[in-house]
């Protein structure tokens, strides 16, 4: 089992239209949560960290559950811009570690 | 501006052959990183570093190494190429570690390697 995993899609949006996924995390020593956003053949970059208590930026919420060990990210009024795979990114300071999920494409269209 | 920056962007070099990867960060971060990208694992770590002399092993580290001799640069080197190692390469940096109130690591654009 992979230590974080999310559903690769693709999610296709309409233009506006509100799309949610989750991801979920194996280890419960997990201690910093992330979501990257990542752009074709390009690098990722930091979208939003999620906090215990949830944290909203912009169209983008996102929702941390320790119990359940998942976290999720809601858009809102998606924009054609918004195209792009999200990587979900669980960090834990012992060895100073990154995992990655293997990222959730989605797709808005007009 | 402060920034990372990979060399080159594009590499094709032949089974055997010893490659070096280039990162350079201006950001004055003690933590630098070495990722993967292959399709079906996401990013997986290669090689890590908290500080000059400093280098750590990650969770795909074999037929690769790495060394510190300065804050800036962590080159990533292929002791002998093979086709495996066709892969995406992402160097990154961070502010501090990543346990709670974890900071944000920021990625080169990546070199895209072909073994042949």
């Amino acid at each position: 089992r992979k230590e974080v995993e999310q559903d690769p899609g693709p999610f296709n949006v309409p233009e506006g239209a509100t799309v949610a996924f989750n991801c979920t995390y194996s280890n419960s020593a997990s201690q910093s949560f992330f979501w990257y956003r990542q752009d074709c053949r390009k690098e990722p970059k930091l979208l939003m960290s999620v906090y215990s208590s949830g944290n909203e930026d912009g169209r983008f919420t996102a929702q941390l559950n320790r119990a359940s060990q998942y976290i999720s990210l809601l858009i809102r009024d998606s924009k054609l811009s918004d195209s792009a795979t999200y990587l979900c990114v669980v960090g834990k300071a012992a060895g100073n570690k990154l995992t990655f999920g293997g990222g959730t494409r989605v797709l808005v269209k007009p | 501006d402060a920034e990372i920056t990979q060399s080159p962007r594009h590499k094709i070099t032949e089974t055997g052959r010893q490659v070096t990867l280039a990162c350079h960060q201006t950001w004055n971060h003690n933590n630098m990183f070495w990722y993967r990208q292959d399709l079906g694992h996401g990013l997986r770590l290669i090689h890590y570093s908290y500080g000059v002399q400093d280098t750590n092993k990650g969770e795909v580290s074999d037929g690769y190494s790495v060394s510190r001799s300065n804050t800036e640069d962590l080159p990533l080197t292929l002791e002998s190429a093979a086709s495996s190692q066709t892969s995406v390469y992402f160097c990154a940096s961070s502010e501090s570690g990543f346990g709670q109130g974890g900071t944000e690591a920021f990625f080169g654009q990546g070199t895209r390697l072909t073994v042949v």
